[in-house]
């Protein structure tokens, strides 16, 4: 079954300590995203990968870090979490978006608090 | 101008009424085009890609007019499940774009 897995889903921290999302998919997409989405915000691509190595800046990469070593895993590291990245993210993996007709694949959604 | 606008609603739509909504976008360089449906605070799911010729999909309508920069949806004889946020994205220059969604709800 196609799918993109996130961990944890849920989790309540504390100011300052580091902490990482994971986020694996089993389809072989070369792209994969990071998200977070905000009540009156939408969704915001956080950062995104074209592929193995290759890693770019979204709108919203300040506090954040990521990482593609395996083409099946994008984590998300948050160095020193601050109560304004309490969030809702979702990752999301495709073949490749540009072409009309290639699904966008989400995770379920981490819902992070910090406080 | 942000890349992708939509009017967040509600759209307020009695079962087996008709409900059509816009999405505009800025950046002519955009390459592809979808709408996903999200339920309450779960990940979004792909509905349909849209094409400039146009395409349906049972019930479900999208067009693409690059010329004014918009997309658009038609829901036809809504169904109570069709109560959700529908959610407007582009693709273009390595970056997807997100409208913030166009909240439907469906009444009895």
């Amino acid at each position: 079954e196609a799918q993109v897995t996130q961990n944890p889903r849920y989790l309540i921290t504390v100011t300052g300590k580091k902490l990482t999302v994971t986020c694996s998919q089993n389809m072989n997409h070369e792209y994969m995203s990071w998200y977070r989405q905000d009540p009156g915000l939408g969704l915001r691509q956080i950062y995104y990968s074209m592929n193995v190595e290759v890693t770019d800046k979204g709108d919203v990469p300040e506090g954040y870090k990521v990482s593609r070593k395996e083409k099946r895993n994008f984590p998300l590291i948050l160095e020193s979490p601050s109560p304004n990245q309490t969030s809702l993210y979702f990752c999301a993996s495709s073949l490749s978006p540009t072409s009309a007709g290639n699904t966008i694949y989400f995770g379920e959604g981490s819902w992070l608090t910090v406080v | 101008r942000k890349e992708v606008e939509q009017d967040p609603g509600p759209f307020n739509v009695p079962e087996g009424a008709t409900v059509a909504f816009n999405c505009t976008y800025s950046n002519s360089a955009s390459q592809s085009f979808f709408w996903y449906r999200q339920d309450c605070r779960k990940e979004p799911k792909l509905l349909m890609s849209v094409y400039s010729s146009g395409n349906e999909d049972g019930r479900f309508t999208a067009q693409l007019n690059r010329a004014s920069q918009y997309i658009s949806l038609l829901i036809r004889d809504s169904k109570l499940s069709d109560s959700a946020t529908y959610l407007c994205v582009k693709y273009g220059n390595n970056r997807l774009a997100f409208g913030k969604g166009n909240q439907v709800v469906v009444i009895p």
